[in-house]
């Protein structure tokens, strides 16, 4: 059964800290890890990593997939009090799997003033 | 472009009553389909998915069923809703392994 695991699963910051959030995963036929931030409703996709695109950066956020130890981390320098939410991690795998992705249990990160 | 309307956005249902939650994408044909679920504001688990009209594979079993009566049209339901089934639910569509998720519906069981 696929699996993914996120940490720390809570996480309180003051605006401008650096955070590191991590994702650890076991599939078969991996093809792809995204992150996903989520507020109050939908999540909203941050960065999709694949085997051809393992790092990603976009503004303040970066990602990094490092394949050999099956895991990613999320960074985010210089935090917001807007940063605040649950962040997603998602694992897509091939074969029958096509499309269907697994979830960790998300990170909830609060930025407080 | 494309949209995924999901609807309502809130339910508060009795145990024991019926259930029908709607999704429908606009912009694309043929895309693959999912109904999640979040409790607790916590991770996303994968209740349905469906590749076409009349295709609906089952991840969990459990109270719910999943139909896809058209192209763009995917719907989850219940004869009888436990307490169970409250939580956040949400569609989406997906590009490959992108997945683009409607705005969800918060259910209530009481």
């Amino acid at each position: 059964e696929d699996k993914v695991v996120q940490s720390p699963l809570s996480l309180v910051v003051h605006e401008g800290d650096t955070v590191t959030l991590n994702c650890s995963y076991e599939v078969t036929n991996f093809r792809s890890l995204l992150w996903y931030k989520q507020e109050k409703k939908a999540p909203t996709f941050l960065f999709m990593l694949t085997s051809s695109g393992i790092e990603k950066k976009s503004g303040r956020l970066s990602s990094i997939l490092d394949k050999k130890e099956l895991s990613s981390i999320l960074n985010i320098t210089a935090t917001q009090t807007g940063d605040s939410a649950i962040y997603l991690c998602a694992v897509g795998a091939g074969g029958t799997s096509y499309g269907k992705l697994t979830f960790g249990q998300g990170t909830i990160l609060t930025v407080h003033p | 472009s494309q949209t995924i309307h999901q609807w309502p956005a809130t339910l508060v249902q009795p145990v024991g009553s019926p259930l029908s939650l709607e999704c429908t994408v606009e912009g694309t044909s043929n895309p693959n389909l999912y109904w999640y679920r979040q409790a607790a504001g916590r991770g996303l688990q994968l209740l349905f998915y469906s590749v076409g009209i009349g295709q609906i594979s089952s991840e969990v079993p459990q109270n719910l069923s999943a139909s896809r009566p058209q192209d763009r049209q995917f719907i989850l339901s219940s004869k009888k809703l436990l307490l169970s089934d409250s939580g956040f639910y949400l569609c989406a569509w997906t590009i490959t392994d992108k997945a683009f998720f409607g705005q969800g519906t918060r259910l209530t069981v009481v």
